[in-house]
């Protein structure tokens, strides 16, 4: 059982936008800043959304992410068949001194 | 560039134990801490624990406390995950991860190591 929560699974057309959530609590996003990973199979999970909306260099503007209270959401704009992947959420938790907590992971689909 | 390199693929018995390293470079390390980050067959993402890279402050996310340990080597800029005993259920890929602070609530595992296979089987 993951402390952030996601939904197992999201899927979308070429073109389309999608959304995919992220809950937690007062002590992990209510607090701090959510990240979004990326992970295409058989690679590591690749950094796309950090501080709740920022985009590392290099990702395109298609990826966009939010924040509100103890929720957060990532959006992905203009579908493409390459999106297919695993996509996590992830925010420092100041519980028990500090420990990173993950969502459980949504696999998306590009139908 | 900030690259993270983590050690081969391994194949151990249980009661064996096992040690795996991630050699960090093209940053310069005071002030990073490093993440353990496990995922076990076709499953998410575990935080296992975090080092800071002079070795001074270690701290274990508590599902793994008592079950390996995490050491650095700030010379060679290396940080290591030990078992004394595996077991069947620690077979999983290992993932190390730069950790950055870039404000009081502001933190990112920045960047990853290629993933390090772990099977662990009789």
């Amino acid at each position: 059982q993951s402390v952030l929560t996601q939904p197992p699974s999201a899927s979308g057309t070429p073109g389309q936008t999608i959304t995919i959530s992220c809950s937690g609590n007062t002590s992990n996003i209510g607090t701090n800043t959510v990240n979004w990973y990326r992970q295409l199979p058989g690679t590591a999970p690749k950094l796309l959304i950090y501080s709740n909306n920022e985009r590392p260099s290099g990702v395109p503007d298609r990826f966009s992410g939010s924040k509100s209270g103890t929720s957060a959401s990532l959006a992905i704009s203009g579908l493409q068949s390459e999106d297919e992947a695993d996509y996590y959420c992830a925010a420092w938790d100041d519980s028990l001194n500090g420990l990173w907590v993950f969502g459980g992971g949504t696999k998306l689909t590009v139908l | 560039e900030v690259q993270l390199v983590q050690s081969g693929a391994e194949v151990k018995k249980p009661g064996e134990s096992l040690k795996i390293s991630c050699k960090n470079s093209g940053y310069t390390l005071s002030n990073y801490w490093v993440a353990w980050v496990r995922q076990m067959p076709g499953r998410g993402l575990e935080w296992m624990g975090i080092i800071y890279l002079d070795g001074s402050n270690i701290r274990y996310s508590p599902s793994f406390q008592g079950q390996v340990t995490i050491t650095a080597d700030r010379s060679i800029s290396t940080v290591y995950l030990q078992w004394n005993s595996l077991k069947a259920s620690d077979t999983a890929m290992y993932y190390c991860a730069r950790h950055v602070r870039d404000g009081d609530n502001e933190r990112k595992l920045d960047s990853w190591g290629q993933g390090t296979l772990v099977t662990v089987s009789s």
